[in-house]
Order: C-alpha cells, then sequence, then structure tokens
C-alpha cells in the first residue's frame, strides 16, 4: 500500500493564480480531510469528507473548495491564491465516517507570492 | 470557542531525562483525544483516549485522561535523541478534529 500520497511536494504561486493540490489514498478509507499548518498554530482543518460526494466545511474553509467523486481522491482547489495561503497542506485519511487514528500524507509546502 | 492548549510550547531536556506534555481543552461535542508525534514531515499516530483514568502505554510512552479536569498528559521515560519532535494533541469531535499548537521537545545527547 501507498497510504496517502500528495502531490506536489512543493509549489510556487502568484497572487490570483489558481491550482489544485491532490491527494489520493489506497486503504479504501472513508474519512479525508484536507489541514494547513502555519508555525505556532498546529493543523487546521480546512474541509472534510465522510465519503464519495459528501464533504463539509472544517475551521478555516474560505478559498478553498474540494470534491470527492471516487473513496480513493481528494483533491484541494485554490480559487484565487493570496500569501495569506502560504502554508504546509497535509490530507490524512481514516477509516471509518470519523477522524480518529488518521493517517497522514507527506505535504505539500506552498508559497503564494 | 472550542479550543486545544499545550504545555509547554518548547522543552529542551538531556537523554535519560523524563518528561511530561500536557494538553488541555475546551470542545463542544468531545469524543476522544489523540496524541501524535511529528517529525521531519507528516504527523503519525500516538494513542487514542476515550476514557478517564485508563492509561495507554507503548515502550517509554504513556498517556491518560482526565474528562472531568479537561486535560490529557503525555509522559516519556528515558528520553532518547529520537524523540525530538513536535507533539500534537488533539480532540476527536463527531466529525472533525481540532488540533493544539504542539510542543516541540529536543532531546540533547
Amino acid at each position: 500500500n501507498a497510504g496517502v500520497t500528495q502531490t506536489p511536494k512543493f509549489q510556487v504561486l502568484k497572487t490570483g493564480q489558481s491550482m489544485t493540490l491532490q491527494c489520493a489514498q489506497d486503504m479504501n478509507h472513508e474519512y479525508m480531510s484536507w489541514y494547513r499548518q502555519d508555525p505556532g498554530m498546529g493543523l487546521r482543518l480546512i474541509h472534510y469528507s465522510v465519503g464519495a460526494g459528501i464533504t463539509d466545511q472544517g475551521e478555516v474553509p474560505n478559498g478553498y473548495n474540494v470534491s470527492r467523486s471516487t473513496t480513493e481522491d481528494f483533491p484541494l482547489r485554490l480559487l484565487s491564491a493570496a500569501p495569506s495561503q502560504t502554508s504546509v497542506y497535509f490530507c490524512a485519511s481514516s477509516p471509518g465516517q470519523a477522524p480518529y487514528e488518521q493517517y497522514f500524507g507527506p505535504g505539500t509546502r506552498l508559497t503564494v507570492t | 470557542e472550542d479550543k486545544v492548549v499545550q504545555s509547554p510550547l518548547s522543552l529542551v531536556v538531556h537523554e535519560g531525562d523524563t518528561v511530561t506534555l500536557n494538553c488541555s481543552y475546551e470542545v463542544t461535542n468531545f469524543r476522544s483525544l489523540l496524541w501524535y508525534k511529528q517529525e521531519k514531515k507528516a504527523p503519525t499516530f500516538l494513542f487514542m483516549l476515550t476514557s478517564s483514568g485508563i492509561e495507554k502505554k507503548s515502550g517509554r510512552l504513556s498517556s491518560i485522561l482526565d474528562k472531568k479536569e479537561l486535560f490529557s498528559i503525555l509522559n516519556i521515560t528515558a528520553t532518547q535523541t529520537g524523540d525530538s519532535a513536535i507533539y500534537l494533541c488533539a480532540v476527536g469531535r463527531d466529525n472533525d478534529m481540532r488540533f493544539g499548537a504542539g510542543t516541540r521537545l529536543t532531546v540533547k545527547p
């Protein structure tokens, strides 16, 4: 099993550009989530999904969209990048429909200039 | 407002020392408290606690939850340099999870 994979590992965007961060898992997990991690602030939940076709907002959803058309994939879209979105982004998954023992991807370091 | 507070924010010890990391919380719809270890990249799961007073152990690490006083501690005995990491506390609710800011532990040889 590859576990949770994320692409790209690094990305630099200019303000106003859009892009999609990819996340995939091969463990047949129902629950998937996206977090951002900023220095001194821990992990903050952006969006989550309890199964294919179901998504919901987390703590900091503004400026981001998600979709969950399959169990395996959970892409995160930045609609119009802003410098405040400079961060490290982690995707995670867990079995069942709750976020407990989550398995995290390796992260994407995004810089918006 | 829901919050998860970890203390201390950073800690420097020498190999062989014992450390205690703290996590307090005020969260609606509490379901569980979890500890993760984050070295260079992704957090990895350590413990999940749902009941008060029951200690979870894994090698030199142990953790306990107090649901009345709303806190948990993570103990690491006989620390090693490989224990250097950020330790994250998180509270699981029905469908989401709230993380604390983390404690950065540095273990010197």
